[in-house]
């Protein structure tokens, strides 16, 4: 079936340190898949981080990357040096278009991230 | 100003009751979802919405059921709530199927 699986938390990282959260993801019926970085920040809703619709491409925003490979089935996401405000719980994404013409996210689990000062 | 609106934010109910959750939009979207996430489990989907007609559920119980009354906004009706139910509720939103997602703050609903 269609599955996301991320880095089982809670992570904590000190600050300016690298960071690498692991997404794999499994789309035996999806034909083309998108992928996404959903983050949630302490009291508030799910914000787009980053998203990448083509194999091959890396996604970027706010100093955090993915790339989408489909060779290995993964969008791991990745930031050089973490910061405080990076704290949030980051969520992984499948997203999904039917022949009908409805979409929907499947979600990994969710990484907790700390990061210490 | 938020752009989707779920309210209320915390809901506290009695197990057969039934519940109202409310979305708005004021993105100008066309396509509106509703995903659940109980504890320790990932976020659902539980339905899609387009142009105010019914596209995916997934959702196995007939309890929940979605409601449209207007273009921008797409309740969720929950009847005879059980334990069970306790989540928090997400209601999205994207400019048509085949684009980004953006979600509501969520109600978290507590059924005793």
């Amino acid at each position: 079936g269609d599955s996301v699986t991320q880095t089982e938390g809670p992570v904590t990282v000190s600050e300016s340190e690298s960071l690498i959260i692991n997404c794999t993801y499994s789309a035996t019926s999806i034909a083309y898949p998108n992928l996404f970085w959903y983050v949630r920040y302490p009291g508030e809703g799910l914000q787009l981080l980053l998203k990448v619709i083509t194999a091959g491409q890396k996604g970027s925003s706010r100093g955090f990357e993915a790339t989408y490979n489909k060779e290995t089935t993964s969008f791991h996401l990745q930031k050089a040096s973490v910061q405080e405000s990076d704290s949030a719980v980051y969520y992984c994404a499948l997203g999904a278009l039917n022949q009908g013409g409805s979409a929907k996210l499947i979600f990994g689990e969710g990484t907790k991230l700390t990061v210490s000062s | 100003d938020p752009k989707i609106i779920q309210k209320p934010k915390y809901l506290v109910a009695v197990t057969g009751s039934e519940k109202i959750l409310i979305c708005e939009q004021y993105l100008g979207h066309n396509a509106m979802y509703w995903y659940r996430q109980s504890a320790k489990k990932p976020l659902e989907f539980m339905f899609s919405y387009s142009y105010q007609k019914l596209m995916d559920n997934q959702t196995a119980s007939s309890r929940f059921q979605p409601q449209s009354s207007k273009k921008n906004h797409l309740d969720l009706q929950i009847t005879a709530l059980k334990p069970d139910d306790s989540a928090t509720y997400f209601c999205a939103s994207s400019q048509s199927p085949r684009d980004t997602q953006y979600f509501g703050p969520g109600t978290r609903l507590l059924v005793l």
